[in-house]
């Protein structure tokens, strides 16, 4: 089946920069999506990006998918202590599900 | 306003009980989907259901059982024959099986065994 593969711990200081990664599998994916989890809540969708595109920004985050490499990255901007939280990636355009990487946490510190 | 509402929000299981996990959406969505969050593993599929009156397993069915009479509710029940229920779980919804349907979860039911 379908994979997506996620570093589990990422940390940075606040006003820095992050980059969460992002490894897949299944090349028929249309859309790729990224998430983000605070704890004891539900996931909320922060961004997706087409798998035509090469690049997507929207405010402080910026998407870049490496179609070839099966790569994909979220980067956050000037990241703010509000920005801690579980972050994942999740591939789909099947029409049924969506596969979830394993979730980077992301802790950032003053 | 709209959403999707899980309850409740932390639940406690005897051994061989089974225990119903309630999602309700008024979003008018099609399509509904339980899943469940380990620590490290991320989110797995259990059953998800794409019309009323139907559904289907997802990756880690075994010991859980699903029905689908409303539009509306997509009810989980954590049967005594899952050995390991303690998790985080996750009920989401998207309006059909279309390309680019994006998910919306609810605030999730925290299972744990006593």
């Amino acid at each position: 089946g379908e994979d997506v593969e996620q570093s589990l711990f990422l940390s940075v200081r606040e006003g820095d920069s992050s980059v969460i990664n992002c490894t897949y599998t299944d090349s028929s994916s249309t859309y790729l999506y990224w998430y983000k989890q605070e704890p004891g809540a539900g996931l909320q969708l922060l961004t997706y990006i087409f798998s035509n595109m090469d690049m997507k920004q929207d405010q402080r985050l910026t998407v870049l998918l490496n179609k070839k490499d099966k790569h994909l990255s979220l980067r956050i901007a000037d990241t703010q202590t509000g920005d801690s939280a579980i972050y994942f990636c999740a591939t789909g355009g099947g029409g049924n599900k969506l596969t979830f990487g394993t979730g980077t946490q992301l802790k950032v510190e003053l | 306003d709209g959403g999707i509402t899980q309850s409740p929000k932390y639940l406690f299981r005897k051994e061989g009980q089974n225990v119903t996990l309630s999602c309700e959406q008024n979003l008018n969505h099609d399509a509904m989907y339980w899943y469940r969050q380990d620590p490290g593993q991320g989110l797995r599929l259990i059953y998800y259901s794409q019309i009323v009156n139907d559904f289907q397993k997802g990756d880690i069915a075994e010991g859980y059982s699903v029905s689908r009479e409303k539009k509306e509710s997509f009810p989980l029940t954590v049967t005594s024959a899952q050995k390991n229920p303690t998790a985080f779980y996750l009920c989401a919804s998207r309006t059909g099986p279309a390309k680019n349907e994006k998910l919306f979860f609810g605030s999730g039911t925290q299972l744990s065994v006593l």
